[in-house]
């Protein structure tokens, strides 16, 4: 069975600081997707970036990066110049969709404190 | 413009009554799908609708029933309320690779 793991309950970082968040997964598939969705205390689940797992390149979305490691099946999230509204939970995720409706399997969430 | 919505935002109610969540999309997508997230912010799919039927069922107690009358839309209904079910239930929906979730609705069972 798939599972994602964040070793990171809680993390901070100083506005304008650069903050790694990590994340690692389980899977005996090579052809799946990740994902990292943002929850703000709004508790609105917005997604942040998201990498095909075919894709060498690593996805970057402004000042959010990746780091994807398919053989070490880890795919940390890079936050660069943070600020105050990065103040969040952020959940990696993984899904296979082989077919549109597959299941999306959630980490356990870290939480990000950013000090201004 | 919402992409997913859900009514209620807030749901309180007293333990043994019978409630419903709505939930509805405008993306056009033929998926869509409940999830719960308990007080330790967990997240765990309950079901997935695909065109109105029935695909992922996670073991989740029958008191729950999912109804989706038409593809844009998928209810959560639940009977006899027990406290564990409050939580906070998001609805997404999806067409490809990637899950838009709605706003969530905070469960609160006295």
């Amino acid at each position: 069975a798939q599972t994602v793991t964040q070793s990171q309950p809680e993390m901070s970082v100083q506005e304008a600081e650069t903050v790694t968040l990590s994340c690692t997964y389980d899977t005996s598939e090579s052809d799946y997707y990740l994902f990292w969705y943002k929850q703000p205390p709004s508790r609105q689940m917005i997604l942040v970036i998201r990498q095909e797992a075919y894709k060498q390149q690593n996805a970057t979305e402004n000042r959010f990066s990746v780091n994807f490691q398919k053989a070490a099946k880890s795919f940390s999230l890079k936050i660069s110049d943070s600020q105050l509204g990065d103040a969040a939970m952020y959940f990696c995720a993984y899904a296979l969709m082989k077919t549109s409706y597959d299941k999306v399997i959630f980490g356990p969430g870290t939480s990000l404190s950013v000090i201004p | 413009d919402t992409a997913v919505s859900q009514t209620p935002k807030y749901l309180v109610t007293q333990m043994g009554n019978d409630k419903s969540i709505k939930c509805e999309q405008n993306l056009g997508h033929d998926t869509m799908y409940w999830y719960k997230q308990d007080s330790k912010k967990f997240l765990k799919i309950m079901f997935s609708y695909n065109n109105k039927e029935l695909i992922i069922n996670e073991t989740v107690p029958n008191r729950f029933s999912p109804k989706s009358p038409d593809k844009a839309h998928l209810n959560l209904h639940i009977n006899s309320l027990e406290l564990g079910d409050s939580a906070v239930y998001f609805c997404a929906s999806s067409q490809q690779d990637t899950q838009y979730f709605g706003p969530g609705t905070r469960l609160t069972v006295l």
